[in-house]
């Protein structure tokens, strides 16, 4: 069974620096990878997708990298800004089914000015 | 461009009461989704629909139906709502490409009593 975790659960950092979210997967046989940002009270917005024969996308600040070998994905940001605060969440899509996406639990993360 | 829509915003609900989620997507998607949230158990799928007429059941269905009589509108219906069904409701919906992202709507608060 497919688990999707993200560590930490919450992350305060000082604005302005470099920072990696971590994403790892049990199952290495994913489809994609898609990246999401939960403001409060709102949904969720797509950040970047990464196919399974990708290692990376980026757009902007935001580089994401696929390792399935490792069951791992990680989303850099650079140079934060007090607007990044949010709430960061990864999907693993296992296969064409349109059931089989799996969501982590997020990242909480504080920019503070 | 709208995107993904869900009205009603905020609903508050006693215990028996019967109430329907909609949500409108405009991008011409195949597959939509219902989600829910809550603290500490992430997003759990509800129902899902591959096309119009098409549903299937997700990870928690029971005290739900769905319909999906339009291709751009996906109904969530609650027949008796239960304290448990306090919830925030996400509908998302993806094209069935490969490579094709999540789009969310910015979800229904509800809360029974």
């Amino acid at each position: 069974k497919q688990e999707v975790t993200q560590i930490p659960a919450a992350l305060s950092v000082p604005e302005g620096e470099n920072l990696v979210l971590n994403c790892s997967f049990t199952d290495s046989a994913i489809y994609n990878l898609q990246w999401f940002r939960q403001d409060p009270g709102k949904g969720l917005t797509s950040l970047l997708l990464i196919q399974s024969s990708q290692r990376e996308q980026t757009s902007g600040r935001l580089n994401a990298s696929l390792d399935k070998s490792s069951g791992r994905s990680t989303l850099y940001i650079a140079a934060s800004q007090p607007g990044d605060s949010a709430t960061y969440l990864c999907a693993v899509r296992r296969d064409s089914s349109a059931s089989k996406i799996i969501f982590g639990s997020g990242t909480r993360l504080s920019i503070r000015p | 461009n709208a995107g993904v829509t869900q009205t009603p915003k905020f609903r508050v609900l006693k215990t028996g009461q019967s109430m329907t989620l909609l949500c409108a997507q405009d991008m011409n998607h195949e597959y939509m989704y219902w989600y829910r949230q809550d603290p500490g158990m992430g997003l759990r799928l509800i129902h899902y629909s591959v096309g119009e007429g098409t549903t299937a059941k997700g990870e928690v269905p029971d005290g739900y139906n769905v319909s999906r009589l339009k291709k751009q509108n996906f109904l969530l219906g609650l027949e008796s709502a239960a304290p448990s069904q306090t919830s925030v409701y996400f509908c998302a919906s993806c094209d069935d490409r490969y490579n094709s992202p999540l789009h969310f709507g910015n979800g229904t608060r509800l809360t029974v009593t």
